[in-house]
């Protein structure tokens, strides 16, 4: 079973309120990621990092920013909410042959 | 276009038939990994496939990626219930982990 954990499964936030959805592993992978997906809609690559202090941009362009600062600790933050940023945010890390996934944050803005 | 394709993208069967899923892609991949969501939860890995010609089985669920790299399939034996949810084909194309996800395909078992 997957050891790789987010925080919160739900919140519901107010436009311009600033976010941060936590994602946590305790399997040791250098390499994680956030994924976004709306609903009914594929997920796609929004950041990923390959260690401790690297981070990147993925496929799809996103407000939100990342940071590792740890290798078990992969935030993402949204420092103003708008309605667009509804959506399913979710974390994943990458051991030798396996993708793991957190069960996901639902961010919903009004 | 879709880089890489789920077929069909809905399923309906009956208890105990089996199925097939399609996963294709317009490029050669480096991996190929299948998933199962239920709706608004996290993905649960099923299997991953590396190797041109590869077979994976797992209790009644059994992938397989083409000798080219860039059709997968995934096969249900004897479907139940509990198989029902959305099956995701995600693809990597260059070793680092970052995949591209299919449409999905939602697989429903009527009892």
């Amino acid at each position: 079973e997957a050891d790789i954990y987010q925080t919160p499964r739900y919140l519901v936030i107010g436009t311009g309120k600033k976010i941060t959805l936590e994602c946590s592993q305790t399997m040791g992978h250098d390499k994680m990621y956030w994924y976004q997906q709306d609903p009914g809609m594929e997920l796609h690559l929004i950041h990923y990092s390959y260690g401790v202090n690297s981070t990147e941009k993925g496929d799809l362009s996103s407000e939100s920013t990342v940071s590792r600062i740890r290798t078990e600790h992969f935030p993402l933050t949204l420092e103003s909410a708008r309605p667009s940023h509804t959506s399913q945010y979710l974390c994943a890390s990458s051991g030798s042959d396996t993708i793991y996934f957190g069960e996901g944050s639902w961010l919903t803005v009004v | 276009s879709q880089e890489l394709e789920q077929s069909p993208q809905s399923l309906i069967v009956q208890e105990g038939k089996n199925l097939t899923i399609n996963c294709t892609s317009s490029k050669t991949l480096y991996g190929l990994y299948w998933y199962k969501q239920k709706y608004g939860e996290g993905l649960i890995f099923l299997m991953m496939l590396q190797k041109g010609g590869e077979e994976k089985s797992h209790e009644k669920i059994t992938a397989k990626l083409d000798e080219k790299k860039q059709q997968s399939s995934l096969h249900i034996t004897a479907s139940q219930p509990s198989h029902a949810g959305i099956y995701l084909c995600g693809a990597d194309r260059n070793q680092g982990g970052k995949l591209i996800f299919g449409q999905g395909t939602e697989l429903s078992v009527k009892p």
